[in-house]
């Protein structure tokens, strides 16, 4: 257990549309990553939040955005789903913005139709 | 894109065997991470190992890095049916990027 959790467990959604992922980090922790892992790939490196701000972005296009939050919860946005998108999505949080022992929640796998 | 690249791609061994696998990389890094993944879960980490180390333990794990081949490696010692996962190693960037790159990953499988 690494005191991360992630909601939904499962998603299915069309082509389009507009999908929200959510994410609790560890209290105490002001970073929070997200990664996408694609079926049978390592984690991609979606950006990363540090005490509410946009602190690196991987090379993902702009439809997919992100918030955090002062209760140390945050989420992944990615608007006009492609079917590209059908992943799983990961968030790992960490103390600090230095990228040393990040903890992961289980995911939310994503399927786009 | 990847920086690490895992190898072999999968392996299976007996239970009790040892396990190894390869990371290789391409930039100069600060430290390199190996994190294990169950079934398409979250990932678990598993050990840090920084640039100016060159060997480190954690229980049954042993991890090596040299930074002149740009390479690390994993032994599982004396593997369990509960050590089948599939294991990626991680590197940062040493110019202090903020992510970290992943590899492709090793599908470890132990028999009975």
């Amino acid at each position: 257990e690494t005191g991360v959790t992630q909601s939904p467990t499962h998603l299915i959604k069309t082509r389009g549309q507009q999908v929200t992922l959510r994410c609790s980090s560890q209290s105490g922790h002001n970073t929070v990553s997200w990664y996408q892992q694609a079926l049978g790939q390592g984690p991609q490196f979606i950006f990363q939040y540090y005490r509410e701000e946009e602190n690196g972005r991987g090379n993902f296009p702009p439809r997919f955005s992100g918030l955090q939050f002062p209760n140390y919860s945050s989420e992944l946005n990615v608007n006009a789903l492609e079917l590209d998108d059908s992943a799983l999505y990961l968030c790992a949080s960490s103390p600090g913005v230095v990228p040393d022992t990040q903890y992961f929640g289980p995911g939310t796998r994503l399927t786009v139709l | 894109s990847q920086q690490g690249e895992e190898d072999p791609q999968a392996l299976s061994i007996q239970e009790g065997e040892n396990a190894t696998m390869n990371c290789s990389y391409k930039t100069s890094i600060n430290n390199l991470q190996w994190y294990r993944q169950n079934s398409g879960r979250g990932l678990v980490h598993l050990i840090l190992i920084r640039s100016n180390e060159r060997e480190k333990h954690s229980g049954r794990l042993r991890v090596t890095l040299d930074t002149s081949k740009k390479s690390s490696s994993l032994l599982i010692t004396a593997s369990r049916a509960a050590d089948t996962a599939s294991y990626f190693c991680a590197t940062d960037g040493a110019q202090g990027a903020q992510k970290l790159v992943f590899g492709q990953g090793t599908r470890l499988t132990i028999n009975p």
